[in-house]
C-alpha cells in the first residue's frame, strides 16, 4: 500500500518567517495531494490541495509544490502568524481501487512571537 | 458553509459494549468515510461508502466494525464488543467526488473505552 513520510515532526519558526513541510510518497499512481490543518481537539480542515497534473498551487500565504518524479510534495507558509500554529497533515490519494486518503504523521508547527 | 456533523462529541463505554457513532454528511456529497485518530498519532482510514455499500476498507476495519446509511441523511459506524485499543477520535468525512477529493471532516467523536 501507499507509504507517506512527513518531515519534520515539529517545526518552530519566528512570526513573519516562512515554514516548509515536506512529504514523500511511494505509489507513483497517486494523483491527489491535500494538506489538512488540525488545531488542538478540532477537526482536520482542508487548507490546500494539488492534483498530479499541476506542479504548484498558491492560495494567499499558502502554497503547495509537487515533484512527481521525485514523489514528494511540500507545503509552504509565508509570513507566518500566531494562528498558523497547529498540526499539519499531508495526505495522498492513490487512485485505483483505493478510496481513502493515506495521511502522514503530522507536523506540529509552532509560531514563536 | 455546509458542515459534516457528528454525534456524540464524546462517548464513554465499557469494554465489550457496542457503540454507534453517528454522522450527517454534507447533503450533496456522495462518498462517505470513517477515519480514526489515536491520541497524538496520524489520521487512519477505516472505510469508504458509496451507493449504499462499502467501497473500500482498511485492515483496521475488521469484523467488529460495520457501517450503515439507515436513511437519506445519517451515516453510522458501529463497533461491536469494544476493546481498550478502540479508544480514539473517530472522524466522519464526506466528499462529492471519488478519491476523497476535497473531503470535509466532521468535528469527531472521542470514544473512550474503559
Amino acid at each position: 500500500g501507499e507509504n507517506v513520510e512527513q518531515h519534520p515532526s515539529t517545526l518552530s519558526v519566528q512570526e513573519g518567517d516562512s515554514a516548509v513541510i515536506k512529504c514523500t510518497y511511494s505509489d507513483s499512481a497517486s494523483n491527489y495531494f491535500p494538506w489538512y490543518k488540525q488545531e488542538l481537539g478540532k477537526r482536520p480542515q482542508l487548507i490546500i490541495d494539488i492534483r498530479s497534473n499541476v506542479g504548484e498551487k498558491k492560495d494567499q500565504r499558502i502554497a503547495v509544490t509537487l515533484n512527481k518524479t521525485a514523489k514528494h510534495f511540500s507545503l509552504h507558509i509565508t509570513e507566518t502568524q500566531p494562528e498558523d500554529s497547529a498540526v499539519y497533515f499531508c495526505a495522498v490519494y492513490s487512485g485505483g481501487g483505493a478510496d481513502g486518503l493515506t495521511f502522514g504523521k503530522g507536523t506540529h508547527l509552532i509560531i514563536q512571537p | 458553509e455546509p458542515e459534516v456533523t457528528q454525534t456524540p462529541s464524546h462517548q464513554v463505554t465499557q469494554m465489550g459494549q457496542e457503540v454507534i457513532l453517528r454522522c450527517v454528511p454534507i447533503s450533496n456529497h456522495l462518498y462517505f468515510y470513517w477515519y480514526r485518530q489515536i491520541l497524538g498519532q496520524k489520521v487512519e482510514f477505516l472505510v469508504s461508502f458509496y451507493n449504499n455499500e462499502i467501497s473500500e476498507k482498511s485492515e483496521i476495519f475488521d469484523d467488529q466494525f460495520s457501517v450503515e446509511r439507515p436513511d437519506g441523511s445519517n451515516f453510522t459506524l458501529k463497533i461491536r464488543s469494544t476493546k481498550l485499543e478502540d479508544s480514539a477520535m473517530y472522524f466522519c468525512a464526506s466528499s462529492h467526488d471519488r478519491g476523497a477529493t476535497e473531503a470535509f471532516f466532521g468535528q469527531g467523536t472521542r470514544l473512550t473505552v474503559v
